[in-house]
């Protein structure tokens, strides 16, 4: 099956971190865009950013730049995402998805990691 | 609010034809290719429509996507109850540097 698979929900207190993985399974990695979107219960879809996975560059959105760093490790086929100074406003669940490198069109999505940040 | 529009909810019966609008902007819709993501309850989004009207490989062909202007719809012809679902636009921004979703449309099928 081709879908992403990601880690575990997980439950921080306000102002911690959290850092959610991304394993590619059932594509080629490298041909691939990695985007992480989050959405927060009953709302829309937001993206946060993206990651060409061959050369680490990354597109955030302003919304959360300077709080999210995107990364990858190309041997363990693995994309990442941390989200900093964590608030009860970013208990979501958070998707990576994959699209073809340049592209906006998300074709793979993971199961989703639900993030719950509650004090 | 989103910075693309989309109706909160439709209603149609089974077999009918449905369409779902988006309106944007000259900065991203104006501009920049149209996505359409299908959301059944509790699974993940699911690529419908690319490029403003391709349909990837494995979607249906009930599903179909057009362009004019600053706005774009999809539509969903044949109506089944498995095309109960949210539907999510979406668009580069030029102006946000970022990639927009509408709303969602919540999809009643009666």
């Amino acid at each position: 099956q081709v879908q992403p698979v990601q880690s575990g929900a997980e439950m921080r207190k306000p102002g911690a971190s959290v850092k959610v993985s991304c394993k590619a399974s059932g594509y080629t990695f490298t041909s691939y865009d990695v985007h992480w979107v989050r959405q927060a219960p009953g709302q829309r879809l937001e993206w946060m950013g993206c990651i060409n996975v061959v050369n680490g560059y990354t597109k955030y959105s302003q919304k959360f730049q300077g709080r999210v760093t995107i990364s990858r490790d190309k041997p363990s086929i693995t994309a990442y995402m941390e989200l900093r100074s964590l608030r009860s406003e970013d208990t979501a669940v958070y998707y990576c998805a994959s699209g073809l490198v340049g592209t906006f069109d998300l074709d793979f999505w993971g199961q989703g990691t639900l993030v719950t940040v509650s004090s | 609010q989103s910075v693309l529009t989309q109706p909160p909810s439709v209603s149609e019966a089974p077999r009918q034809r449905v369409s779902i609008s988006c309106s944007g902007s000259r900065s991203n819709i104006g501009k920049n290719a149209v996505n359409w993501y299908q959301q059944l309850p509790g699974k993940a989004p699911k690529l419908l429509i690319y490029s403003d009207d391709l349909v990837p490989s494995g979607v249906s062909d009930r599903f179909s996507g057009s362009k004019s202007g600053t706005s774009a719809s999809l539509a969903i012809s044949g109506l089944r109850s498995e095309d109960e679902a949210h539907y999510y636009c979406a668009s580069w921004d030029d102006s946000l540097s970022a990639l927009v979703f509408g709303g969602g449309t919540k999809l009643t099928v009666l």
